[in-house]
């Protein structure tokens, strides 16, 4: 157990709707990891952070923000929601060195 | 661009029967490589990484898998599969920049 939590875990929302997905963690870890799973396609990273106010693009970034204010949350914004990012989130952190990621329990996201 | 390949979609075994799941990467150098399961509605667990030296790594649950650089290969191995094991398991390269790429999954389902 790395200590991160995932808020909500499930949500239901529509088309053209802001939505935040919080990700809070307890070990002061200084990366933390957006991921989106879709089945097909594994894991594919969204945004990750690492440090405060310090973010960056992943693979599959258009259509979320991310920001991080503190070290221990870490939220991803999608502005104007659509179908296509109906998907189960995942947010993970990094300890130490060794990019060995740590995962929290998903938040599963449906748009209608 | 670094990529990671599991052939097997779906793979299907009987209780105590041995198990290994492909796992092939794309990378220049020497790679990070890491094992993890996922349950239904679960998140990811890590079952076993490799960084350097030994090229057989143990992990959790009975698990081993192989770093093979001349195959760029590093499958995962069981000798004696339990239901329990059913999931999804996925492999994934550390590409020295921070991130993780991951493959698409391999569903492992057990009959008794």
């Amino acid at each position: 157990d790395a200590g991160i939590t995932q808020s909500p875990r499930h949500k239901v929302t529509e088309t053209g709707t802001p939505v935040t997905l919080r990700c809070h963690q307890t070990e002061n870890h200084r990366y933390m990891y957006w991921y989106r799973q879709d089945p097909g396609h594994g894991l594919r990273l969204i945004h990750y952070s690492y440090g405060v106010k310090d973010t960056d693009k992943g693979e599959v970034s258009d259509g979320y923000s991310v920001s991080r204010s503190k070290t221990e949350d870490f939220l991803l914004t999608l502005e104007s929601a659509t179908s296509s990012q109906t998907s189960v989130y995942f947010c993970a952190i990094r300890t130490g060195s060794q990019e060995t990621q740590y995962f929290g329990p998903g938040t599963r996201l449906l748009v209608l | 661009a670094q990529s990671v390949t599991q052939p097997d979609i779906h793979i299907t075994v009987s209780e105590g029967a041995s198990l290994e799941l492909r796992c092939n990467y794309s990378y220049g150098a020497t790679p990070y490589l890491f094992w993890y399961v996922q349950s239904p509605g679960q998140g990811l667990q890590l079952l076993l990484k490799y960084f350097s030296g030994d090229t057989l790594v143990q992990g959790i649950k009975g698990f081993e898998a192989e770093f093979k650089r001349s195959q760029s290969s590093f499958n995962l191995r069981k000798p004696s599969v339990h239901w329990s094991d059913a999931a999804e398991y996925f492999c994934a390269v550390g590409e020295g920049t921070d991130k993780l790429i991951f493959g698409t999954g391999t569903r492992l389902q057990v009959f008794p």
